[in-house]
């Protein structure tokens, strides 16, 4: 069974650009959710998609949004890039339940200059 | 608990030794707890679980405790080896989806 597959692995953008990254969770479940994580502020949770809606939302700013199609992958966006936004961000798929395993993708780090 | 902080605790050990990690939590309602590994330039991997009716689960090598009066989980790694040095997280649920609340982690070296 593959894993979880986010792309691009790496990104460089300036800041004020926006930018889009993917996941695409195991075959089968249907949650995603995405995390940031730095140095500084560790694991943040960012939202959780579920059957294409938002089920959960962390404390991001609008900046930050997201979506899942109907197959399940996901796309997170982020606006009016900052120098703040570096980060690694992660991709976590689980299956249909509530307070289940997460699995976790490489992540995509985010470099914004 | 909910991830705050700049600087990463550590703990080094021999191979061959057991570890112990520690994590603490703050929400009374948190009931589902995960033990995390992170490789350096990779994801959080996941390593055992436990539900909030349990005080103990063992997997391979490794056992969680969870004590919920003092709202303390610690990680058991027996026979430590160098492929275990990562950084280990815990993570927390509240039974609102799937929204993890995570440590800070613990930075783990094993010294052969």
């Amino acid at each position: 069974k593959a894993g979880v597959t986010q792309t691009p692995r790496y990104l460089i953008k300036t800041r004020g650009q926006q930018v889009t990254l993917s996941c695409s969770p195991i075959s089968g479940h249907r949650s995603v959710s995405w995390y940031q994580q730095t140095p500084g502020q560790g694991l943040q949770f960012l939202f959780e998609y579920f059957s294409e809606t938002q089920r959960n939302k962390g404390n991001f700013p609008g900046r930050f949004s997201g979506r899942q199609f109907s197959n399940s992958r996901s796309e997170m966006n982020v606006s009016t890039l900052e120098l703040g936004d570096s980060a690694l961000y992660l991709c976590a798929s689980s299956s249909d339940s509530t307070n289940t395993e997460a699995f976790f993708g490489q992540g995509t780090r985010l470099t914004v200059v | 608990g909910e991830s705050v902080g700049l600087h990463l605790p550590t703990l080094s050990v021999q191979e061959g030794d057991n570890s112990i990690i520690n994590c603490a939590y703050s929400n009374s309602a948190s009931d589902y707890f995960i033990w995390y590994k992170q490789e350096s330039g990779k994801g959080p991997q996941f390593i055992i679980d436990i539900r909030s009716n349990m005080d103990k689960r063992q997997g391979q090598r490794v056992t969680v405790l969870l004590n919920k009066t003092v709202k303390h989980l610690s990680l058991q790694i027996a026979a430590t080896q160098p492929g275990d040095s990562a950084v280990y997280f815990c993570a927390e649920s509240r039974n609102t989806g799937n929204q993890f609340y995570f440590g800070t982690g613990t930075s783990l070296t094993v010294i052969p």
